[in-house]
């Protein structure tokens, strides 16, 4: 079976430091990779989505980047943190064929003090 | 952007009686998604339909596909405690395998 892994699954960070958010899957091969951040209580934004090693697609634009180092892997990283990068990040996976049904993992809660 | 307006924003019921949730769009999707998240966890899915009109059931939940593919609901019967969370629906549009999501409805059930 698939699983997918998020970590840290929480982290507090000060205004202008790194940040580097990693995801995992396992059990599928050439997943379609996704970052969303969600507010408090509410719908998930999309980030960023990869169908591929190295391919990254930009949703928004914003302080942060995304990187596909490896086939299941996903990085989320940014070199400056902001106040309002705050947020509870979700990293999900979907079959590559099959695309239409979105796994997640169990977030990171982010707080830039 | 494929927008889905979810409603209503929150629901708070009584254990034992009946809510629906409703999820409108404007947009044709070519599949829809149902989850439930609970606090500080990742969502997790509950059903996905594919068909017009298709009805699926899954012991006390009923999720709806309308006909034209724009719109979905999600009933239950005879909600319990363990039914709190916040449900979200997605839907996928026709030429990516991109979801957009909608707000969410809140939902809270009273022992």
């Amino acid at each position: 079976s698939q699983t997918i892994h998020q970590w840290p699954a929480t982290l507090v960070q000060p205004v202008g430091s790194p940040l580097s958010l990693e995801c995992t899957v396992e059990g599928t091969s050439n997943p379609n990779l996704y970052w969303y951040r969600q507010a408090a209580g509410r719908g998930l934004q999309l980030l960023f989505y990869s169908v591929g090693i190295g391919q990254i697609s930009s949703e928004v634009p914003q302080n942060l980047s995304a990187s596909r180092p490896q086939d299941r892997q996903f990085i989320l990283s940014s070199k400056k943190l902001l106040l309002s990068d705050s947020g509870f990040y979700l990293c999900a996976w979907s079959d590559r064929v099959a695309g239409d049904t979105q796994y997640f993992g169990p977030g990171t809660r982010l707080t830039v003090l | 952007t494929q927008l889905l307006e979810q409603s209503p924003q929150f629901l708070s019921i009584q254990e034992g009686e009946n809510l629906t949730v409703y999820c409108n769009s404007s947009s044709v999707f070519s599949s829809l998604q149902w989850y439930r998240q609970e606090p500080g966890e990742g969502p997790v899915l509950l059903v996905t339909v594919v068909t017009g009109g298709e009805v699926k059931k899954l012991k006390r939940l009923t999720f709806q596909f309308g006909d034209a593919r724009k719109d979905s609901s999600l009933h239950i019967t005879a909600a319990q405690p363990g039914d709190t969370g916040l449900y979200l629906c997605a839907g996928e549009g026709r030429d990516d395998y991109k979801l957009s999501f909608g707000a969410g409805t809140t939902v809270t059930v009273r022992a």
